[in-house]
């Protein structure tokens, strides 16, 4: 069974890039069948999809985030990265990784999420 | 892509049912049978309960059942009970490979 883990600074300073890594377990972020994904959930507020990336490497990211967004995978770890720049306090979330099942368009499977501040 | 539009709250009597409304556009919801549930109680990952509208994975009560007209998505809960007490989030493809969630509606048990 895939089990996914984040990691990475719980703050970061205004302006300055969050970066943070998904550690896949159980599968291969090499295979078919996935888009790994990174969601976040900003303070009493809903999920918000940030992007995803196929095990072909090809991105997709949220139109709103996109010019400040890059998700990469490093496949000799089974892992995927956000890379998150230019950030402010409106970026402080739960940032959670995900795995979607293609052909479903769904998270069947998450991480249990990291928290990120954003402040100086 | 703005957020799916769901009410902030909704509540029932325990063995009641209660039905959470997902709001879209024909951009996404109107446009596609890839609509998702998710379940979240406080302090936990988000656990997927319904896709493609209506479908449960394994391991998912029949109790929770999904639908869709037009472009809004239901998510019906029957024979509510108190571990149902949580958030609901719905979610959509919107084409283009992108997702877009709603704002999440807050279950009570009453």
């Amino acid at each position: 069974q895939v089990q996914l883990q984040e990691s990475g600074p719980g703050l970061v300073k205004p302006s300055q890039t969050l970066s943070l890594t998904c550690t896949v377990s159980g599968g291969s972020i090499s295979s078919g069948g996935s888009y790994w994904s990174w969601i976040r959930q900003l303070p009493g507020k809903g999920l918000e999809w940030i992007g995803y990336i196929r095990y072909t490497g090809i991105t997709y990211y949220n139109p709103s985030l996109e010019s400040r967004v890059a998700i990469s995978k490093d496949t000799s770890k089974n892992q995927f990265s956000l890379k998150l720049s230019s950030v402010t306090a409106a970026d402080t979330a739960l940032y959670y990784c995900a795995r979607v099942i293609d052909g479903v368009a769904a998270a069947g499977t998450w991480g249990q999420g990291t928290l990120v501040t954003v402040s100086s | 892509h703005s957020a799916l539009t769901q009410p902030p709250s909704a509540s029932g009597s325990p063995g009641q049912s209660v039905t959470i409304s997902c709001s879209g556009t024909s951009s996404d919801v109107g446009n596609y049978n890839y609509v998702s549930w998710y379940q979240q109680h406080p302090g936990k990952a988000p656990k997927l309960i319904i896709y493609e509208v209506s479908k449960r994975p394994s391991g998912v009560p029949d109790r929770f059942s999904g639908s869709k007209s037009g472009n809004t998505a239901s998510l019906t809960v029957s024979g509510l009970q108190a571990a149902d007490e949580a958030d609901y989030y719905c979610c959509s493809y919107a084409g283009g490979n992108t997702l877009v969630f709603g704002g999440g509606t807050e279950l009570t048990v009453l």
